[in-house]
């Protein structure tokens, strides 16, 4: 099956600094990737739709100026947590769409943790 | 706002037994439903993608069916063994949108 890689795989923080996670498609070209967040017990939560070229699109509630998105490249998206506080601590995770297939791959995550 | 549920939450059975779980979904506007498998510390795993109603899939001993009409579909395992504990996930696609709404899972742990 297709390759997403994530990185960093965890990252510990300073409260007040912003953390970049990179999520990369490796054997396919993705237009479309997607972050998603999970809290302790719940499920997948959808952040925000990157799509290549353009300006994502954020689900209600998430603050697009505290999540910045870019998908500059056709096998890149980037998720930087700005200004990161305790509350922002959580696992992130991000899938590529392979428009072959009509099937989202996921990276395997990254576990934030913001002190 | 779709809500996605799964059932059981958890689930302990001995390596040989075959077990199966639930993942219910809003049966109006169905496009498609995901399964995925998560172990720990890896990527989760695209199973299957259903769409159509009384659709029936398997990969090796796993199948899944699906009905679209009473907004539910089953996952089993059959012959369960230590390598299958996981997280089993279901979403719901929503076409358009492209959007996965996600069950909470099913943490399965097989016992040898």
């Amino acid at each position: 099956g297709a390759v997403v890689s994530q990185h960093p795989s965890w990252v510990i923080c300073k409260s007040g600094t912003s953390v970049k996670i990179e999520c990369r498609s490796l054997d396919f070209q993705a237009t479309t990737m997607f972050w998603y967040r999970q809290f302790p017990k719940q499920s997948l939560m959808l952040m925000a739709t990157s799509n290549e070229g353009s300006k994502a699109t954020y689900e209600q509630g998430v603050e697009k100026d505290k999540f910045l998105i870019n998908h500059a490249s056709l096998t890149l998206s980037t998720l930087t947590v700005t200004s990161a506080h305790p509350e922002d601590s959580s696992f992130y995770i991000c899938s590529a769409r392979d428009s072959r297939f009509d099937t989202q791959y996921f990276g395997p995550g990254t576990r934030l943790t913001v002190l | 706002i779709l809500n996605v549920e799964q059932s059981p939450q958890s689930l302990h059975v001995q390596e040989g037994d075959s077990t199966n779980f639930t993942c219910s979904f809003p049966s109006s506007n169905f496009y498609a439903l995901h399964w995925y498998r998560w172990e720990t510390a890896k990527s989760p795993e695209a199973l299957f993608v259903m769409t159509l109603n009384g659709d029936e899939k398997k990969k090796g001993r796993i199948s899944a069916t699906l009905n679209t009409k009473e907004g539910y579909s089953y996952l089993y395992i059959k012959g369960s063994q230590p390598e299958d504990s996981a997280t089993y996930l279901c979403a719901l696609y929503g076409g358009a949108t492209n959007k996965l709404i996600f069950g909470t899972g099913t943490l399965l742990a097989v016992q040898p």
